[in-house]
C-alpha cells in the first residue's frame, strides 16, 4: 500500500522559533495537502500543492513540493503559541485510490 | 451553513453491544469519509463513499459496516463493539473536481469528532 512518512513526530520549540515539518513517500505523488489540527478540535485543511517544485505562502507559513514530487516541507517562520497543533500531510499517489494521511507533526510552542 | 455535524459527540459502550455513528452534510458534497484516530497513528480511513448509495472500504475496515441511502448522510455502525475501537472517529466530506488525469480540489471538511469507548 501507499506509504507515507512524516518527520519529526514531535517538535517542541520556543515562541519564535521556526519550525519545519517533511512529508516523505516512496512514490511520485499526483499530489499533497496539509492539515493543522488544534489540540481538542477537527483537522483543518490548510492548502493543496500539484505542480512540481511550487511553492505557496500563507503569511508565515511556506509550504514546498519537491521537484520529484516524493516530499513535501511545511516551514512556519518565528512561531507563535497560536500555531500549537498536529500537522499532518494527506497524499495521493495517482488515479482513484484514496488518499492517506501521514502520522502527523505535533508541534509545541513554549511561550 | 452548518458544514459536516456528527452525532452523537460522546459515547460510551460496552463489549458487544452495537451503535450507529451518523454524519450529515449540508454542503451537496459527493465524496464522504469515516477515519478514526488514535494516539501516534494519525488518521485512518474506515469506509468511505464516492457517491450515494455507494460505498467502499478504506485502510482499516474490520468490524465497521457504512450505508449512505442519501446523499448527505454517511453512517457508521458497530454491530459488536470490542475495546480495540475506543478511539476518535472523524467524519468529512468533499466535492472533487477532475481534470483529465487526476482529481484536484479534494479539500476535506471535517465534522468536530465522536469520542468512543468500549469497555
Amino acid at each position: 500500500g501507499q506509504q507515507v512518512m512524516q518527520i519529526p513526530q514531535y517538535q517542541h520549540v520556543q515562541e519564535g522559533e521556526d519550525f519545519t515539518t517533511y512529508c516523505n513517500s516512496s512514490t511520485t505523488l499526483s499530489n499533497i495537502q496539509w492539515y493543522k489540527q488544534r489540540p481538542g478540535g477537527h483537522p483543518v485543511f490548510l492548502i493543496q500543492l500539484v505542480k512540481s517544485g511550487e511553492v505557496k505562502k500563507q503569511k508565515r507559513l511556506t509550504f514546498q513540493f519537491g521537484e520529484a514530487k516524493k516530499n513535501s516541507s511545511l516551514h512556519i517562520t518565528a512561531t507563535q503559541t497560536t500555531d500549537v497543533g498536529t500537522y499532518f500531510c494527506r497524499v495521493r499517489n495517482s488515479g482513484n485510490t484514496p488518499l492517506v494521511f501521514g502520522k502527523g507533526t505535533r508541534l509545541s510552542v513554549i511561550a | 451553513n452548518a458544514g459536516v455535524t456528527q452525532t452523537p459527540k460522546f459515547r460510551v459502550l460496552k463489549t458487544g453491544q452495537s451503535m450507529t455513528l451518523l454524519c450529515a452534510q449540508d454542503m451537496n458534497h459527493e465524496y464522504m469519509y469515516w477515519y478514526r484516530q488514535d494516539p501516534g497513528m494519525g488518521l485512518r480511513l474506515i469506509h468511505y463513499s464516492v457517491g450515494e448509495g455507494t460505498t467502499a472500504k478504506g485502510e482499516v475496515p474490520d468490524g465497521y459496516n457504512v450505508s449512505r441511502l442519501k446523499k448527505q448522510n454517511f453512517l457508521l455502525g458497530l454491530e459488536s463493539a470490542a475495546p480495540s475501537q475506543t478511539s476518535v472517529y472523524f467524519c468529512a466530506s468533499s466535492s472533487p473536481f477532475w481534470t483529465s488525469k487526476d482529481p484536484i480540489n479534494e479539500k476535506l471538511f471535517f465534522g468536530s469528532g465522536t469520542q468512543l469507548s468500549v469497555l
